[in-house]
């Protein structure tokens, strides 16, 4: 079946520095990727996503980019804020021959960002 | 435009009672998913339905059950409540079968 595998949290960093969240996926077809963002209290924000080999997704100084040779599609941001602490989660959703992308998402355990002023 | 609403969001229940959560979807969304979110188990899909049909069904026991009605609100329904269903219930809902996904806050629920 399908599986999503993040790196191993938490991650602790400084304001301004870089990062980097490690994401990859086995999946049996062409699954579409996906990064959420959930802030404590609150549901799950689509952060940013791509739907094919090579689509780099971005939102908000986030960047992600869709590499089917190695199956990842790794998290980073240039300089992060202290408003960017929060649970990240990387998914992935199967893709129906024609195009159509099942609505069934299986996510990657979270990785907790925590930034420091 | 309203997100992605569910009642209630904070819920006590006792071992071997049953409960019903309610989501309403953004307006004009037809489909709607519900997810379980657990320390333990992450975010694991219950069952996603979409003009009133069930589509898809994560691997749950038959005591988690769902339903959509005409104006695509949907319920899910948790019978014989244990100890283990205490967790962040998502509802998602998105345009139609196989769109992007939007998440409400969610229901804790917390069985005692």
């Amino acid at each position: 079946g399908n599986s999503v595998t993040q790196m191993e949290g938490p991650v602790t960093l400084s304001e301004e520095a870089f990062l980097t969240i490690n994401c990859t996926y086995t999946a049996t077809g062409y699954p579409s990727l996906f990064w959420y963002v959930q802030y404590p209290g609150e549901g799950l924000q689509l952060l940013l996503k791509a739907t094919k080999a090579d689509d780099k997704g971005s939102n908000k100084g986030f960047e992600a980019t869709y590499r089917k040779e190695t199956t990842s599609f790794h998290l980073e941001k240039g300089s992060v804020q202290v408003s960017d602490s929060a649970v990240y989660f990387c998914a992935l959703s199967e893709l129906r021959g024609g195009g159509t992308s099942y609505g069934k998402l299986t996510f990657g355990q979270g990785t907790i960002l925590t930034v420091h002023p | 435009k309203a997100g992605v609403t569910q009642t209630p969001r904070y819920l006590i229940k006792t071992r071997g009672q049953q409960v019903t959560l309610s989501c309403s979807p953004i307006s004009g969304h037809r489909s709607v998913s519900w997810y379980q979110q657990t320390p333990g188990q992450g975010l694991q899909f219950l069952f996603e339905y979409f003009s009133e049909t069930q589509r898809n069904k994560g691997n749950f026991p038959g005591r988690f059950s769902g339903r959509q009605f005409s104006n695509s609100r949907s319920e899910m329904n948790v019978s014989t409540l244990e100890l283990g269903d205490s967790a962040l219930y998502l509802c998602a809902s998105s345009l139609a079968f196989g769109y992007e996904q939007y998440f409400g806050p969610g229901t804790r629920l917390t069985v005692t």
